[in-house]
C-alpha cells in the first residue's frame, strides 16, 4: 500500500530555514506529483507546492515569495521541502502527500510539526 | 488566489442529509472538473473523500456524493452517522498563480 513517511517536529528560531523529507514506497513513485500543504494549529488547509516527483518540475505559490524549494531525490523516491527565512507564522504541521485523479491529493504523510520560536 | 467559501459549521441529525457548499470563481470551480473534498477528524490527516466533482475514491462509502452547478460545488452526505462529525474541506484547481486552492473548512456536527 502506498506510504508517505515524513521526517519527525523541528523546533526553529526565527529567521532559520527547515528542510523536511517526505519517504514515498508502494507505488512507482516517478509516475506521481506530489504536493506540499500545511496547517497552521486550529486554521485549514494551505497549499504550497507541487513537484513531478520523475523529473523534478516545479509550481509553488506565490504567497511565499521564493522562500519555498521543492525538491525530489528519485533513487531514494524521496521528496523535500525547504522553507526559508521562518517566522512566528510558519508555526504549522506540513503534509507530504501525492497528486491524484483530477488533481485530488490521495494520500497523506503523517505531518510534520515545524514550532517557530524564538 | 483567495480560498474557497464555505461554510464555517453544518449540523445534523443522525439519519438526515446534509449539504456543504463550496463557492469558487469562474477561475477554478466554474471552469474545470477538479474538485474534490476532504474529511478531517481531530489530530489525524485528511482524507480523500470526493476527486473529479463527483466521484468516490475506493472505500468511501456511497453515502457522501458530489456535484456542481456553476462556481459552487456541493458535498452532501446521506443517512448521517456520528462519525462523519468532523471537518470537511474543498479543493479546486485554478487557472490564477496559485494553481491549487482549499476551501475554508467546514465543521460537521452530529447532534
Amino acid at each position: 500500500q502506498v506510504q508517505l513517511v515524513q521526517s519527525g517536529a523541528e523546533v526553529k528560531k526565527p529567521g532559520a530555514s527547515v528542510k523536511v523529507s517526505c519517504k514515498a514506497s508502494g507505488y512507482t513513485f516517478n509516475i506521481y506529483g506530489m504536493h506540499w500543504v500545511r496547517q497552521a494549529p486550529g486554521q485549514g488547509l494551505e497549499w504550497m507546492g507541487w513537484i513531478n516527483a520523475g523529473d523534478g518540475n516545479t509550481r509553488d505559490s506565490p504567497k511565499f515569495k521564493g522562500r519555498v524549494t521543492i525538491t525530489t531525490d528519485t533513487s531514494a523516491t524521496t521528496i523535500y521541502m525547504e522553507l526559508g527565512s521562518l517566522t512566528s507564522e510558519d508555526t504549522a504541521v506540513y503534509y507530504c502527500t501525492r497528486s491524484g485523479d483530477s488533481w485530488s491529493v490521495d494520500n497523506w504523510g503523517q505531518g510534520t510539526l515545524v514550532t517557530v520560536s524564538s | 488566489q483567495s480560498a474557497l467559501t464555505q461554510p464555517a459549521s453544518v449540523s445534523g441529525s443522525p439519519g438526515q442529509s446534509i449539504t456543504i457548499s463550496c463557492t469558487g470563481t469562474s477561475s477554478d470551480v466554474g471552469s474545470f472538473n477538479l474538485v474534490s473534498w476532504y474529511q478531517q477528524h481531530p489530530g489525524k490527516a485528511p482524507k480523500l473523500m470526493i476527486y473529479g466533482v463527483n466521484n468516490r475514491p475506493s472505500g468511501v462509502p456511497n453515502r457522501f456524493s458530489g456535484s456542481k452547478s456553476g462556481n459552487t460545488a456541493s458535498l452532501t452526505i446521506s443517512g448521517l452517522l456520528a462519525e462523519d462529525e468532523a471537518d470537511y474541506y474543498c479543493s479546486s484547481y485554478t487557472s490564477s498563480s496559485t494553481p491549487y486552492v482549499f476551501g475554508t473548512g467546514t465543521k460537521v456536527t452530529v447532534l
